[in-house]
């Protein structure tokens, strides 16, 4: 699997708009980027996927860049319980394929 | 959506005893379910892939003699953990993918103790 790149950690204000970026340049052709989320000590959460569309759902929207080497998790109205570490992955489309973690983005919402 | 439990979801074990995990999907059936682990601070690392009715295959560093897994069937794996140590501390994660979504879910870990 690529290997991604994010900032280690971020701050928000509540109400506004997180913007996480993750960089995947040797992202291939047939990976997709999924996003999860992992709030203190709890199981990792699905935010959202998608291999080179922007992708939006009712958590957030994903921006991936046209060349596909990276791409941008968007929470459109951060709450105090969006606070969490924000892991971007690049993996085959495959249930039967492990995710690879990196260290994430630890965001920080503010009130 | 689909819901991956684990159980117990703590322990408290002494030093030289053993310890089974389980991990269960509930609403759909998963060929293949994966063992993390997760130390305080740090991401989730890999540690083994399950297999429904095989062997499971451990990445590099992870004892398989220690860290026994069983995946008995499409919606049951265990990972017991044998003889114990404290170093052993740690927040166990499984998770499960679902064919039909593509999608792996989380259980929502177990944290072990030894003490």
């Amino acid at each position: 699997d690529a290997k991604t790149t994010q900032p280690p950690s971020m701050d928000c204000a509540e109400g506004r708009a997180a913007n996480l970026p993750c960089n995947h340049s040797t992202i291939s052709g047939n990976e997709y980027v999924y996003w999860y989320r992992q709030i203190h000590s709890q199981g990792p959460q699905y935010i959202i996927h998608g291999l080179k569309n922007n992708e939006t759902n009712e958590m957030a929207s994903l921006i991936i860049t046209e060349d596909r080497k990276s791409s941008t998790l968007i929470l459109p109205h951060a709450t105090l319980r969006d606070t969490a570490v924000y892991y971007c992955i690049v993996t085959n489309n495959n249930a039967g394929n492990m995710l690879t973690f990196g260290g994430g983005t630890r965001l920080m919402v503010k009130p | 959506g689909a819901v991956v439990s684990q159980h117990p979801s703590w322990v408290i074990c002494k030093s030289g005893t053993s310890v089974k995990i389980e991990c269960r999907s509930l609403d759909f059936q998963a060929t293949t379910m994966f063992w993390y682990r997760q130390f305080p601070k740090q991401s989730l690392m890999l540690m083994a892939t399950s297999n429904e009715g095989s062997k499971a295959t451990y990445e590099q560093g992870v004892e398989k003699d220690k860290f026994l897994i069983n995946h008995a069937s499409l919606t049951l794996s265990t990972l017991t953990v044998t003889s114990a140590h404290p170093e052993d501390s740690s927040f166990y994660i499984c998770s499960a993918g679902a064919t039909i979504s593509y999608e792996q879910y989380f259980g929502p870990g177990t944290r072990l103790t030894v003490t």
